[in-house]
């Protein structure tokens, strides 16, 4: 299975940019690149996923290195309310159970007033 | 509006008991997994379908079974509980083809079950 490596944790300062990294370097050319995030005492919720180009959405922004070997999570205005932990996941498109997600230990960010 | 719940939130049983825990999504989702997640690690994959009379082992399925009657349900059964099998469970949908893998996954708010 493609995997991941993350950080074990950051720490942001409130309404400044968060920038978390994710090294992916057995990554293959049908695999997504998802992130997924959990707030403390929470079910994970899903961010954003991408698999070239780079991603908007509502919550984040997604950069995918050309090389696809990485990508970054981008959070423009952090909050307290993004306190959680930060998972970076590959999915085989077409890989049946290889699509299902791995969840690693992902990046515990934490946000300071 | 659409939701996925799961029923208890809480429960404590003893060694060698039959526990089920409820998982049930209103979103008329095809598939449907069910997670583990123990302190200081990332959610691991118990079981999951990818609809009615559909059930697949995922990575820590020993212990645990599934089944589908419907596409709303998918309970999840410890035939007979372990001290081992203390953790936090999560169910989770999602809509997407079978075993293809581009869409989000709702997860439910969790249970965390204690076995003594």
């Amino acid at each position: 299975d493609a995997k991941t490596t993350q950080p074990n944790s950051m720490e942001s300062n409130e309404e400044e940019p968060v920038h978390l990294p994710c090294n992916h370097s057995t990554i293959s050319g049908t695999d997504y690149i998802h992130w997924y995030r959990q707030l403390p005492s929470q079910g994970p919720e899903y961010v954003i996923h991408g698999l070239t180009s780079n991603v908007n959405n509502r919550m984040a922004s997604l950069a995918i290195a050309e090389d696809r070997k990485s990508s970054t999570l981008i959070l423009h205005r952090a909050t307290l309310r993004d306190a959680a932990v930060y998972y970076c996941i590959l999915r085989a498109l077409y890989g049946g159970s290889q699509g299902n997600l791995i969840f690693g230990k992902g990046t515990k960010l934490s946000v300071k007033p | 509006d659409a939701e996925i719940t799961q029923s208890p939130r809480h429960k404590i049983t003893e060694t060698g008991r039959q526990v089920t825990l409820a998982c049930h999504q209103t979103w008329n989702h095809n598939n449907m997994f069910w997670y583990r997640q123990d302190l200081g690690h990332g959610l691991r994959l118990i079981h999951y379908s990818y609809g009615v009379q559909d059930t697949n082992k995922g990575e820590v399925s020993d212990g645990y079974s599934v089944s589908r009657s419907n596409t709303e349900d998918l309970p999840l059964t410890l035939e007979s509980a372990a001290s081992s099998q203390t953790s936090v469970y999560f169910c989770a949908s999602s809509q997407e083809p079978g075993p293809m893998s581009y869409n989000e996954q709702f997860f439910g708010p969790g249970t965390r079950l204690t076995v003594l």
